[in-house]
């Protein structure tokens, strides 16, 4: 199985300052014939089901803002929030989809 | 396209439960889909996934207690749980997933919309 793996655990943002998120995975989720890597992000607010905001490691969905960005240096992902806002806490998940089972990270919770 | 999930409910340890995601603005034979589970405070697990051409896939956790399948005149997707066990308390999830391909293999892909989830809670 591919082991995701995020950091830091928490996070505390001041309103307005940059949020950075990291998720590394144990094994390439990278593949050659598509040139692309098999990972996702979500965010999940209390009480409600995760939403999609990134896939393709940086592609991001429609309707997301663009304060939501993602980016990947080999096993290493990035989510960055350029400016956090009220509404942006919540807990943050990678996913990995390039390989069965699915497997997430183990979330991490932005705050204010 | 909306999924609804429904059917949750206190089970004794041992019990059977099938949980039921309705589907709307999608068709379920026309989509993979799946079944995600979060127990309480804890983060996310993919459980199960049934794809297009009808090959499921299942988590080591649940591989033979649980069966997705789907009722296409229906629009509906289902989790049958056997063999319920304390451990499977969680709000469980049904989403869409979609399809990508690995070289040239089908696959689920990233997850989405997903359904509000239903709370199964295993306890005697």
């Amino acid at each position: 199985d591919i082991v995701m793996t995020q950091s830091p655990d928490s996070l505390t943002v001041s309103l307005g300052e940059r949020a950075t998120i990291n998720c590394k995975s144990s094994h390439s989720v990278f593949d050659t014939s598509s040139n692309k890597n098999y990972l996702s992000w979500y965010q999940q607010k209390p009480g409600q089901p995760p939403k999609v905001l990134i896939y393709w490691a940086s592609s991001r969905e429609s309707g997301v803002p663009d304060r939501f960005s993602g980016s990947v240096s080999g096993t290493d992902f990035t989510l960055t929030i350029s400016s956090l806002q009220a509404e942006d806490v919540a807990v943050y998940y990678c996913q990995q989809y390039y390989s069965t089972p699915w497997t997430f990270g183990q979330g991490t919770k932005v705050e204010i | 396209e909306q999924l609804v999930a429904y059917g949750g409910d206190l089970i004794q340890p041992g019990g059977s439960l099938t949980l039921s995601c309705a589907a709307s603005g999608l068709l379920v034979y026309e989509n993979y889909m799946t079944w995600v589970r979060q127990a309480p405070g804890q983060g996310l697990e993919w459980i199960s996934i049934v794809y297009t051409n009808g090959d499921t896939y299942y988590a080591d956790s649940v591989k033979g207690r649980f069966t997705v399948s789907r009722d296409n005149s229906k629009n509906i997707f289902y989790l049958q749980m056997n063999s319920l066990r304390t451990d499977d308390t969680a709000v469980y999830f049904c989403a869409r997933s979609q399809e990508v391909y690995v070289g040239l293999d089908a696959r689920g892909g990233w997850f989405g919309p997903w359904g509000q989830g239903t709370l199964v809670t295993v306890s005697s």
